[in-house]
């Protein structure tokens, strides 16, 4: 079956520690996204990529780091400058845009990290 | 720049009543719309999507659309809520074209009373 996988599902981190969150697609899909929710806030764009060893931030990019170094890998990094971190982490791809037609984002089933 | 509004952050109906989620989104061209739900802990899954074809979009469990540009509005309704629809759901925009990026409204969590 194709689809996004993350991992972990939960995550812990002490405070000052640098943690990375997995993003796998095998949808052969181009582009990739990174999304945080917070409860009442909808879901802000952290970092996406449109093709390998390229990507863009978005609107909360500080804090966090990203890499594409596969068409079907986006690891997100949250480091130890993210001042409040905990929160559910998405993951999303989709094809590029084509003609008349935007292709929707497919999401992966979400990291949930806490910050001890 | 482009925005979106969900009217209601909660919204509670019986079993078996009309569901009406509301979006009005903002966009200085013209729109792709996409509703979105999310069950508990889980991802987001696609309901429906308006790519400038027919302004009423059919959905899957039943759900619909219709975008009104007149009214800048994207509702989300369903003619009876089941039990299974409680969830969260969000209304998203973008206005394609080269742009890959999502702007989501900040959702609204369906209840359903039995």
């Amino acid at each position: 079956d194709g689809g996004i996988t993350q991992s972990p599902k939960y995550l812990f981190r002490k405070e000052g520690q640098n943690v990375t969150l997995s993003c796998e697609q095998n949808l052969n899909h181009d582009a990739m996204y990174w999304y945080r929710q917070d409860p009442g806030q909808g879901l802000r764009l952290i970092y996406y990529s449109q093709i390998v060893n390229d990507f863009q931030k978005g609107d909360i990019a500080e804090g966090y780091s990203v890499s594409r170094e596969k068409k079907e890998s986006f690891p997100l990094t949250v480091t130890s400058a993210q001042k409040n971190p905990t929160a559910f982490y998405l993951c999303a791809s989709s094809t590029l845009y084509s003609g008349s037609s935007y292709n929707e984002q497919f999401f992966g089933p979400g990291t949930r990290l806490t910050v001890l | 720049a482009q925005s979106v509004t969900q009217l209601g952050s909660h919204v509670s109906v019986s079993e078996g009543a009309l569901v009406l989620l509301r979006c009005n989104y903002s966009s200085s061209v013209p729109p792709y719309l996409f509703w979105y739900v999310q069950y508990p802990n889980q991802g987001l899954q696609l309901l429906l999507k308006y790519t400038s074809a027919a302004t009423l979009v059919k959905g899957i469990n039943g759900f619909e659309a219709e975008f009104k540009k007149s009214e800048t509005s994207f509702h989300l309704t369903k003619p009876s809520a089941h039990m299974s629809d409680a969830a969260e759901y969000f209304c998203a925009v973008t206005t394609g074209a080269g742009s890959y990026q999502l702007t989501f409204g900040k959702g609204t969590k369906l209840s359903v009373i039995p």
